[in-house]
């Protein structure tokens, strides 16, 4: 079964800091990565994903995550924080070898960047 | 259309009310996908269609909840008899593919809020 364990509720960051909103995943095999972001009653927005080749995306608004296969994790990471990235952030895989295609989602961490 | 569309926005049922909740996906997209979300959680997972093909419906908690996309473009879904633990946002998403490989991005709608008293 594929999971993902978001293990921060929230992550507070000064305007300007770098921010990192971490994820570790469980799968099977290869995992197929991805990052949403969700605003009040607004649904979820793709920020990145990773499927395969270079282990840095890079995704709107600035965001980037590094895959690491060794530590199954999948962080999610700014240099520069603004006021307007906080929101509820998701981190989700997929097992591409289930057909199901089902995308599993983490519990979500609050990112709150103060001015 | 150019974005998923969800409706209603808000609903509130009295335990016990069937109610119907309604996709608009993205034309020609091939997968669909329901998803709940309750509050302070992450979405999970309740069924997939791939056209008018319900391909995986292991989410659904209960009978009480059915899905259908009879046409492969619209999907209802339906829950009935409704319980307060069924209060939750309901989310649907839509994707290009068709071909299972699963590494295409899913635009989610707006969701539709169900509150059972």
């Amino acid at each position: 079964a594929q999971s993902v364990a978001q293990p921060e509720d929230q992550v507070n960051v000064a305007e300007g800091n770098p921010l990192t909103v971490k994820c570790t995943y469980s799968v099977s095999g290869n995992p197929y990565l991805f990052w949403y972001v969700q605003y009040p009653n607004r649904g979820l927005q793709f920020l990145l994903k990773y499927i395969t080749g270079d282990n840095l995306v890079k995704g709107s608004y600035g965001f980037e995550a590094e895959f690491n296969k060794s530590q199954t994790s999948f962080h999610l990471k700014k240099p520069s924080a603004l006021v307007s990235d906080s929101a509820l952030y998701f981190c989700a895989v997929r097992d591409p070898k289930n057909a199901g295609n089902m995308l599993t989602f983490g519990g979500g961490t609050r990112l709150m960047v103060k001015p | 259309g150019a974005g998923v569309s969800q409706s209603p926005r808000y609903k509130v049922a009295k335990r016990g009310q069937d109610v119907a909740l309604r996709c608009d996906p993205i034309s020609g997209h091939v997968s669909l996908f329901w998803y709940q979300q309750a509050l302070g959680q992450g979405p999970e997972f309740l069924t997939y269609f791939q056209n008018e093909a319900q391909l995986d419906k292991s989410g659904l908690p209960s009978d009480r909840f059915f899905a259908e996309r009879p046409e492969g473009s619209v999907s209802t879904l339906k829950i009935q008899r409704t319980q307060q633990e069924d209060s939750a946002v309901y989310l649907c998403a839509s994707s290009l593919d068709g071909d299972g490989s699963g590494a295409n991005v899913l635009t989610f709608g707006a969701g539709s809020r169900l509150t059972v008293l």
